[in-house]
């Protein structure tokens, strides 16, 4: 099975690029790796999704090595807006039912001024 | 907003009560998900439908019973909860095009619940 392991907490300040590493060291050939943001009593939110190097939107950038037994979400220039817990998603195709989907246990990223 | 909606926001229910959580996307998904989030946990996926397929799940409780009768709504039937089952739960949905595990998710705002 496909787990995935993220840090519980970061800082940072206004203005600083943050980067939230995921690792993923049982992820199948073909599975995606997607994030989201989430804020209190909020659904999450869909920020980026990507399968191998480097993916960039216009909130983010998700960075996959070779290997993709890890991805690391950037975050440029974060705002006290930012502040949120942040989920990595490795999606498990090996697997039936709800295996299929595995969550992260979160990163709570606090933005200071 | 992110065209998933949930009804109600907030809810308050003794163990012996039946109520109902109600899920409707705007998106023209045909994928859709009930989720549980309790405190300090991260999302723990309850039920899944996919192409109006239920996708089972034997380690949800029976007094958690989801209904989807069509692709753009979803229930969630609850019955006899108890109070560790207080928590957020979130709806969502997806564009299933044939592995929903790849799909990229689209929240409600989630209810409330609490159990007394």
């Amino acid at each position: 099975l496909a787990k995935t392991t993220q840090p519980i907490s970061m800082d940072s300040y206004e203005g600083q690029e943050v980067n939230i590493t995921c690792s993923h060291n049982n992820i199948a050939t073909n599975d995606y790796i997607t994030w989201y943001q989430q804020f209190p009593s909020q659904g999450p939110r869909f920020i980026i999704q990507g399968y191998k190097t480097k993916v960039t939107n216009e909130v983010a950038s998700l960075f996959i090595p070779a290997d993709r037994k890890s991805s690391t979400l950037s975050l440029p220039r974060v705002s006290l807006s930012d502040t949120a817990v942040y989920y990595c998603l490795v999606g498990d195709s090996r697997n039936t039912g709800f295996q299929k989907l595995v969550f992260g246990t979160g990163t709570r990223l606090l933005v200071s001024p | 907003e992110t065209g998933v909606t949930q009804t109600p926001r907030h809810l308050v229910m003794g163990m012996t009560n039946k109520k109902s959580l109600k899920c409707e996307q705007h998106l023209g998904h045909n994928a859709m998900y009930w989720y549980k989030q309790s405190a300090k946990k991260p999302l723990e996926l309850m039920f899944v439908y996919s192409l109006e397929e239920r996708v089972e799940n034997n380690s949800v409780p029976s007094r958690f019973s989801p209904e989807c009768p069509n692709s753009s709504h979803l229930f969630l039937h609850l019955h006899t909860l108890q109070p560790e089952d207080s928590a957020l739960y979130l709806c969502a949905s997806s564009q299933d095009e044939g592995q929903w595990s790849a799909d990229t998710q689209y929240f409600g705002p989630g209810t409330r619940l609490t159990v007394l």
